[in-house]
């Protein structure tokens, strides 16, 4: 069965950094897109970025361009998100998801993991 | 504000049946699959609906999903109090090059 584990969530100070960390398991990894989504304290799903299955192609909300980073290691079986200029506002649980397709866009998510826990305060 | 709009919540007693609307734009839900997300209390989101009205082989056939132009609908029939959660609808957008999901629905079973 598919199983996504984040892990990587802790306190950091506003403008720090932080690397967010997804093993996935149970089914062919090199040939989805990934996806990271996030839900801050009471709120919705917000939608962060994704990834193409080759790492080839890469999009971001437009809250976290310029900031977060997606990247992903096939050999691993591996999703990262690196953040930097950590914002309040980026407090959050970010979900690690599986795409249904290999590239996002022409599907969307079908799997999601646990979630790992961001607070960003002094 | 979210791009696709949801109303804030839905609520009907056990048995009746439900439907939560979500309203999105030709960049999104006209031109691309929509998908449905169950959050229960302290979860992780789980797959409901995709590509616009198919079911994953796990949810009853009392969920299904619809699309007609710019808008989308869950409907849940025979509700139950386990169906308590909130709901989501998610897309891509093609002019953002973006996932984008609704404000979310809370459904309360009374």
């Amino acid at each position: 069965q598919v199983e996504l584990v984040e892990s990587g969530g802790r306190v950091v100070q506003p403008g720090g950094s932080l690397r967010l960390s997804c093993t996935a398991s149970g089914f062919t990894f090199n040939t989805h897109g990934m996806h990271w989504v996030r839900q801050a304290p009471g709120k919705g799903l917000e939608w962060v970025a994704a990834i193409s299955f080759d790492g080839g192609d890469e999009y971001y909300g437009d809250p976290v361009k310029g900031r977060l980073t997606i990247s992903r290691d096939n050999s691993r079986n591996s999703l990262f998100l690196q953040m930097s200029s950590l914002r309040p506002e980026d407090a959050a649980v970010y979900y690690c998801a599986k795409d249904f397709t290999a590239f996002p866009g022409r599907g969307l998510i079908d799997y999601w993991g646990l979630g790992t826990r961001v607070t960003v305060s002094a | 504000q979210s791009v696709l709009t949801q109303p804030p919540s839905v609520s009907a007693a056990p048995r009746q049946n439900v439907t939560i609307s979500c309203s999105g734009s030709s960049s999104n839900i006209e031109n691309n699959y929509v998908f449905w997300y169950q959050q229960l209390p302290g979860t992780a989101p789980k797959l409901l609906i995709y590509d616009n009205n198919k079911r994953p082989s796990e949810i009853p056939d009392r969920f299904s999903g619809s699309k007609s132009g710019t808008s989308a609908t869950l409907a849940i029939s025979g509700l139950q109090t386990g169906d308590e959660a909130d709901y989501y609808c998610a897309t891509w957008d093609s002019s953002l090059s973006a996932g984008v999901f609704g404000g979310g629905t809370k459904l309360t079973v009374l």
